[in-house]
């Protein structure tokens, strides 16, 4: 069974910079065709994404969004980390991590979702 | 990234099909997914690969693309299935999602 959880600050300032973790279970991040994302929702919005990492090490942004964010493998072998620096209030939302499943160039899907973590920026 | 976009809002009446379109330049060539969000819940995939349902969904869901427009159909629609229904697709390595569709089952 497939679980993910988002954990990291709920509320940062202006400027700063968000550091998010991802920590999974049920499957490995080494395994072939595996990926794990990042999908953010503003309040009363639609859903946004942001970035990829594959189970190969391949990391894809969001274009718009590409110059403040990074994304890497955690300390541990089930966790998988987001930055976003430059934070603003119009950053403010609900953030998502997501298991991915690879089938090759565009057959790609979010499979299983976190529960979700509200980060809040402002002053 | 990849531009999609979805009807604000579809009402139908219980046990009635609805319809959700999702539109996009040469869409037709890319796989769609749809994904149902309850008021305070995270998304959860209904639909991969344009037509596929994932172990747990009913099959009154069914997906179809061409052209430039996904559809994502709920046949005999119940009071559950009241939700936001957001598509979403791949340019090249991007991802992209709809603004989402509120469905209202009246």
């Amino acid at each position: 069974q497939i679980a993910l959880k988002e954990s990291g600050p709920t509320v940062v300032k202006p400027t700063q910079t968000l550091t998010l973790t991802c920590t999974f279970s049920g499957f490995s991040l080494s395994t072939h065709g595996v990926g794990v994302g990042w999908i953010r929702q503003p309040p009363g919005k639609a859903l946004e994404w942001l970035a990829l990492l594959y189970w190969d090490d391949d990391k894809r942004f969001s274009p718009s969004l590409k110059s403040r964010l990074t994304i890497t493998k955690g300390t541990s072998k089930n966790q998988v980390v987001l930055t976003m620096n430059n934070m603003d209030p119009i950053d403010t939302g609900t953030y998502y991590c997501a298991h991915l499943s690879s089938y090759g160039s565009g057959m790609n899907w979010f499979d299983s979702w976190g529960q979700g973590t509200l980060v809040t920026v402002s002053s | 990234s990849y531009e999609l976009t979805q009807p604000p809002s579809v009402s139908v009446s219980p046990r009635q099909t609805a319809s959700i379109t999702c539109s996009g330049d040469k869409l037709g060539d890319k796989y769609v997914c749809w994904y149902q969000q309850k008021p305070g819940q995270s998304p959860v995939l209904v639909i991969y690969q344009d037509s596929k349902r994932p172990s747990g969904i009913p099959e009154r869901f069914s997906g179809s693309n061409s052209g430039n427009t996904a559809t994502l159909t709920i046949s005999g629609t119940q009071a559950m299935d009241e939700a936001d229904y957001y598509c979403q697709a791949w340019d090249s390595t991007t991802a992209g999602f709809g603004g989402g569709t509120k469905l209202t089952v009246l």
